[in-house]
């Protein structure tokens, strides 16, 4: 079975802080893809990345970098210099190469504080 | 501008009404989701359909049914509404199958409240 932790629930910063939203999974599978997704407080959850499992290669896209560890199952999502647009819930996930099904995690409510 | 779109935001519903929640994306996507958001239980797949009149269960199906006769409509139904039914509800597409599958493009939501 197929499980994605998100162990952090409620995370708060101060601006311009950095902060890392970790991200656990858990898959029998060799070959799947993960997500991140920011749900801001409008509501509509927004696509972030996607990385498979064959490019353990970290990625960075402006303020955000995210860090995908084979050997930890670990796909963590780093802010760096924190601003208040951040504040959202945070999601992680899952799927697998041979399925339609998305596994998402609790996800991680980020407060950025001014 | 790529769009999912559900047909209520907010809903009121009274015990035992039959409810209808639409969802329609414009992106000619092969599949289709309906979930559930609660506080601290995040995302829960409700069904899921991946053709026209193919549905699969998801993770929570119980009181719950899904329509979808053509490719960009994807409703879904609470036959009796219950308390326990009250949550947010999110509508969401994609394309392709497993790892040819693109991300999901989301509804803003509709929230479901059930006195």
């Amino acid at each position: 079975a197929q499980k994605v932790t998100q162990a952090q629930t409620e995370i708060s910063v101060v601006e311009k802080e950095d902060v890392t939203l970790d991200c656990v999974y858990e898959t029998r599978d060799t070959t799947y893809y993960l997500f991140w997704y920011k749900q801001p407080p409008s509501g509509e959850l927004v696509f972030l990345i996607r990385r498979n499992s064959f490019d353990e290669q970290n990625e960075i896209s402006g303020r955000y970098s995210w860090n995908f560890q084979k050997s930890t199952s670990s796909f963590n999502f780093t802010i760096t210099a924190s601003q208040v647009v951040d504040s959202a819930v945070y999601f992680c996930a899952l799927i697998l190469n041979t399925g339609n099904q998305f596994y998402f995690g609790t996800g991680t409510s980020l407060t950025v504080i001014p | 501008d790529v769009k999912v779109t559900q047909s209520s935001r907010y809903l009121v519903k009274r015990t035992g009404e039959k409810v209808f929640l639409e969802c329609v994306q414009d992106m000619d996507h092969e599949n289709m989701f309906w979930y559930r958001q609660d506080p601290g239980l995040g995302l829960r797949l409700i069904y899921f359909s991946y053709d026209v009149k193919m549905k699969e269960k998801g993770d929570i199906p119980e009181g719950y049914s899904v329509s979808r006769e053509k490719k960009e409509r994807f409703s879904l139904i609470l036959e009796s509404a219950s308390t326990n039914q009250t949550s947010m509800y999110l509508c969401a597409s994609s394309w392709g199958t497993g790892g040819n599958t693109g991300e999901l493009f989301f509804g803003e939501g509709s929230r479901l409240t059930v006195l």
